[in-house]
């Protein structure tokens, strides 16, 4: 089955720095990439999506960049702000079964 | 998005018993899913709900243990069965909904705790 890996496990970033996260994944008929921010005590919300026909998508300081050939992709959060702390999980889907990253806990220092 | 509840939100059960879990969405939806998410960890599939068949399982995950019923488009509960301690976790519902009919929402969660 699909195997997908994250990092960094945590990320503490500076607030206006920029944060990075990578994930990569195993099974080249994964079409579908949905990203999900967890703040602690509530559930998982979906902040952005890419599908496999796509290389890169952007929503105003989230962006998330696909590479096929290598198997992964990636999450860029600008200008941070501390209201992006939060664990961070990536997904890749084939057709309705999802496939989580371990996540990411992102700390954003004021 | 649709917009999905979860009842109820916390339980404190004693070991050996039984909780079910109700996840109700205010649109009709094909297709949910069950997760957990043990503290601190990532979200597990435990099975996909289909209304009008059996649900799948996840390997790891039985009926006996996790049976489930989804008895319209709008509603489904988990049972977790002969509680133990290590039942302890969060569980959370979700819905196929969407544009593509692919991407998965969220219910709040249940967070459960065996004494």
């Amino acid at each position: 089955g699909e195997n997908v890996e994250q990092h960094p496990s945590t990320l503490s970033v500076q607030e206006g720095d920029s944060a990075v996260i990578k994930c990569t994944y195993s099974d080249s008929a994964s079409n579908y990439f949905p990203w999900y921010k967890q703040e602690l005590g509530k559930r998982p919300q979906l902040i952005i999506d890419i599908r496999s026909n796509v290389g890169e998508k952007k929503d105003q300081r989230i962006a998330v960049t696909l590479n096929k050939t290598a198997k992964h992709f990636s999450l860029h959060i600008t200008e941070t702000q501390p209201e992006d702390s939060a664990v961070y999980f990536c997904a890749a889907s084939i057709g309705n079964q999802f496939y989580f990253g371990t996540g990411t806990s992102l700390t954003v220092i004021p | 998005s649709a917009v999905i509840s979860q009842k109820p939100s916390r339980d404190i059960c004693q070991r050996g018993t039984s909780l079910t879990i109700q996840c109700q969405v205010d649109s009709q939806v094909t297709m949910m899913f069950w997760y957990r998410q043990q503290p601190g960890q990532s979200l597990t599939l435990i099975a996909t709900a289909n209304q009008g068949s059996e649900a799948t399982y996840e390997s790891g995950f039985v009926i006996d243990k996790f049976p489930i019923s989804r008895p319209n488009l709008t509603f489904s509960t988990l049972t977790v069965s002969n509680l133990s301690p290590e039942d302890s976790s969060i569980y959370l519902c979700s819905v196929a909904a969407g544009g593509g009919g692919d991407t998965q929402y969220f219910g709040p969660g249940t967070r459960l705790t065996v004494l």
